[in-house]
C-alpha cells in the first residue's frame, strides 16, 4: 500500500539550473509533509518540511509546494549545485507519528 | 551530540541465525522508530516506540521479527531465523514530539546468505 508516490527514480540536472521532484499521495488524512536526503552509506537527513495548512514553504535555494487538492507536492532546488547529488525521499505524516516515504528520487547534478 | 547510533554497520549471517541490530537514540528524543530500505519496497516503518513503549508495530513483516526498547537509550531490533529476503538496510531513527524531521542513524546492511 504505497501512501506516498515518487514516480521518478531519477531526475539529472544542469549545475545552476533548477531541479523539480515530485511526490504524490494518497491518503487525504496526511497533514505534515517532508523531504529527507540521502548520500550513499548515510542516513536519511531532514531537509525541509510543510504543513498542510501552507501550500509553500521556503528555505534558502530549497522550496516545498503544497497543492492539497491535486494531493501534490514538489521540492524545488534554485540553483542546483553538485553536492545536492543524492537521493530525495518525500515522506507524510497524519497526526500520529507513522512516517510515510515515498521509494525516493535520485538527483544527478552536472557541473 | 554523536547523532543516532546504530551497530553493526555491516552483518553477513547464514540463513536461519539469528540477527540483533542495536540502535542508541538522541538523548532526550522520546520517540525511536525501524524502518527497512529495499529496492522493491522503499523505506518501509517497522515498529515504533514513544518513551520506550511500542505504540505500532503493524509494520513488522513475520512472526520472526521482534522488537524491543528496554530503555530510554537503546532499542534492539531481532530477526530469528533469519532469510535471504530479510536482506536489507535497516535504520532507526528518534525525535521528539510534533510533526518534526526525525534523525536518522548510518545504518546497518544486513546480508543473509
Amino acid at each position: 500500500d504505497q501512501q506516498v508516490k515518487q514516480n521518478s527514480p531519477s531526475l539529472s540536472v544542469q549545475e545552476g539550473r533548477i531541479s523539480i521532484l515530485n511526490c504524490d499521495y494518497t491518503n487525504s488524512m496526511f497533514d505534515y509533509f517532508l523531504w529527507y536526503k540521502k548520500y550513499p552509506a548515510e542516513g536519511p537527513t531532514f531537509l525541509i518540511s510543510i504543513s498542510s495548512i501552507k501550500d509553500k514553504n521556503e528555505d534558502g535555494r530549497f522550496t516545498v509546494f503544497l497543492n492539497k487538492s491535486a494531493k501534490h507536492l514538489s521540492l524545488h532546488i534554485v540553483p542546483s549545485q553538485p553536492g545536492d547529488s543524492a537521493v530525495y525521499f518525500c515522506a507524510a505524516l497524519t497526526s500520529g507519528h507513522d512516517m510515510r516515504f515515498g521509494a525516493g528520487t535520485r538527483l544527478t547534478v552536472k557541473p | 551530540d554523536a547523532g543516532v547510533i546504530q551497530s553493526p554497520r555491516h552483518e553477513v549471517t547464514e540463513m536461519g541465525q539469528e540477527v540483533t541490530l542495536r540502535c542508541k537514540p538522541i538523548s532526550g528524543h522520546d520517540y525511536l522508530f525501524w524502518y527497512r530500505q529495499t529496492m522493491m519496497r522503499g523505506l518501509e516503518l517497522l515498529i515504533y516506540f514513544n518513551n520506550n513503549v511500542p505504540i505500532d508495530d503493524s509494520g513488522m513483516p513475520e512472526d520472526r521479527f521482534s522488537a524491543k526498547m528496554p530503555n530510554a537509550s537503546f532499542s534492539t531490533l531481532k530477526i530469528q531465523p533469519s532469510e535471504p529476503r530479510d536482506s536489507a538496510v535497516y535504520f532507526c531513527a528518534s525525535g521528539s514530539a510534533g510533526p518534526y524531521g526525525y534523525t536518522f542513524g548510518s545504518g546497518t546492511r544486513l546480508t543473509v546468505v
